[in-house]
């Protein structure tokens, strides 16, 4: 089984701040990871994956996230937040080796971002 | 637009009535997935269908079900409905079974049970 935390409920930033997403997670089983993106009123878009190699990954909208395993940590960064980034995030794995390819996600963090 | 469609947007309707929400995938993908977001247990995997064989649950009541037509679009049926069934079911659909490809999701139904 697999369980996903992500540290802040709710990060604050102001416009063109950096901003960092906090996610640790479980796992008894190697697994893939994902930071989605929900924007209000809309469903989940995908942001950027880890499947293997390089543990710095870089995604959509400026968004990169590094993978450690020795923390089993994927934290989520930008340099400089846009308004349109105002958004809740929800980092999300899934095994490697399971028969299906079921998401389990963290509680999500909503960022607000301040002109 | 992620080329995932859900009917209806909203629905609203009573204590013990049933309903069902229905997906269509992107054209091609074989998989569709189903998930629960509510305020208090936040986003959960229902289950998931792949080429009309149901091939992965999770923690899915028995009061709910699900199916995958011929033509690949899916339902899920909500039975015997409790106010704390009120949540927003998003389907997702993906092109494989397993694997790291990504799931697309819909922009959901909204339920409220009165």
């Amino acid at each position: 089984a697999q369980s996903v935390t992500q540290l802040d409920s709710q990060v604050p930033v102001f416009e063109e701040a950096p901003v960092e997403l906090r996610c640790n997670y479980s796992s008894s089983v190697s697994v893939y990871l994902f930071w989605y993106v929900q924007y209000p009123n809309q469903g989940l878009q995908l942001l950027l994956k880890y499947l293997s190699g390089s543990t710095l990954v870089k995604g959509i909208n400026g968004f990169e996230a590094e993978f450690n395993k020795s923390q089993t940590s994927f934290h989520l960064r930008k340099p400089s937040v846009h308004i349109s980034d105002t958004a809740e995030y929800f980092c999300a794995v899934s095994s490697i080796k399971a028969a299906g390819n079921k998401l389990t996600f963290g509680g999500g963090t909503r960022v607000l971002v301040k002109p | 637009d992620s080329g995932v469609t859900q009917t209806p947007k909203h629905l609203i309707t009573a204590t013990g009535q049933r309903v069902t929400l229905r997906c269509s995938p992107r054209s091609g993908d074989l998989s569709v997935y189903w998930y629960q977001q509510s305020l208090d247990q936040g986003l959960q995997f229902l289950i998931q269908y792949y080429n009309g064989e149901e091939r992965a649950k999770g923690n899915i009541l028995e009061r709910f079900s699900a199916q995958q037509f011929p033509d690949l679009h899916s339902e899920l049926n909500l039975s015997s409905l409790e106010l704390g069934d009120s949540a927003l079911y998003f389907c997702a659909s993906s092109v494989a079974l397993a694997g790291a490809f990504e799931q697309f999701f819909g922009p959901g139904t909204r339920l409220t049970v009165l």
